[in-house]
């Protein structure tokens, strides 16, 4: 069955450098997206990209953060100079878009991203 | 802010029995709705999605929507001890993006 997989499964980092989060979603899928979920929190919404472009973006989604499709199957997360409160998984999520109004989220196992 | 409520639990049910979960949202003009299972440490799964105003069945599973009450909920019959998970309620508006609540805490008790 496919899946959407992501690299690395774990990142420790230390404030202010820079982090890439990859992902490879599923091929025949034509929306991605980025979520985080702090530990204990819900998980939010950061992202959509469609068409190679981005579709939607959250409050969280400001300069800090960049969205990358380089080639026809990564689909990447920069985090540039990580903060304290950084610290999160990160989902990695795609939907195929032609199933209209499914909407169907197919999530990576994610990225923790801890910021010391 | 389009904001989708659960109660955060938890919601303690022996094996065997019907759980309940309850969802409200705020956007009146969402579309489409989800059930997402999630374990501790892992990432979200849905379990079920819903369109139309009524009950829509999958297993033991039921989902259960009204537009007019903007509320969604799902039960779950013959509670599992594999039951026991976070239980995400989200729904999509305009445009495709997919808003969670924070979660139900479900314990199923063997």
């Amino acid at each position: 069955e496919p899946e959407v997989t992501q690299t690395p499964s774990h990142q420790v980092t230390q404030m202010g450098q820079e982090v890439i989060l990859r992902c490879v979603p599923i091929s025949n899928h034509l929306y991605f997206y980025w979520y985080r979920q702090i530990l204990g929190q819900k998980v939010e919404f950061l992202v959509s990209f469609y068409n190679n472009e981005i579709s939607e973006k959250s409050e969280i989604f400001d300069d800090q953060f960049s969205v990358e499709r380089p080639d026809g199957s990564n689909f990447t997360l920069k985090i540039r100079s990580t903060k304290l409160e950084d610290s999160a998984m990160y989902f990695c999520a795609s939907s195929d878009a032609r199933k209209k109004n499914t909407g169907e989220l197919f999530f990576g196992e994610g990225s923790r991203l801890t910021v010391l | 802010q389009k904001e989708v409520e659960q109660n955060s639990g938890p919601l303690s049910v022996p094996e065997g029995a019907i759980a309940s979960l309850n969802c409200t949202y705020s956007d009146r003009g969402s579309q489409s709705f989800f059930w997402y299972r999630q374990y501790s440490g892992k990432s979200p799964e849905l379990i079920m999605f819903i369109y139309s105003n009524g009950d829509k069945e999958d297993g033991r599973f039921t989902a259960q929507l009204n537009k007019a009450s903007q509320y969604v909920s799902l039960l779950i019959r013959d509670s599992q001890p594999s039951d026991s998970a976070t239980y995400l309620c989200a729904v999509i508006g305009g445009g495709f993006k997919t808003i969670f609540g924070a979660g139900t805490r479900l314990f199923v008790k063997a």
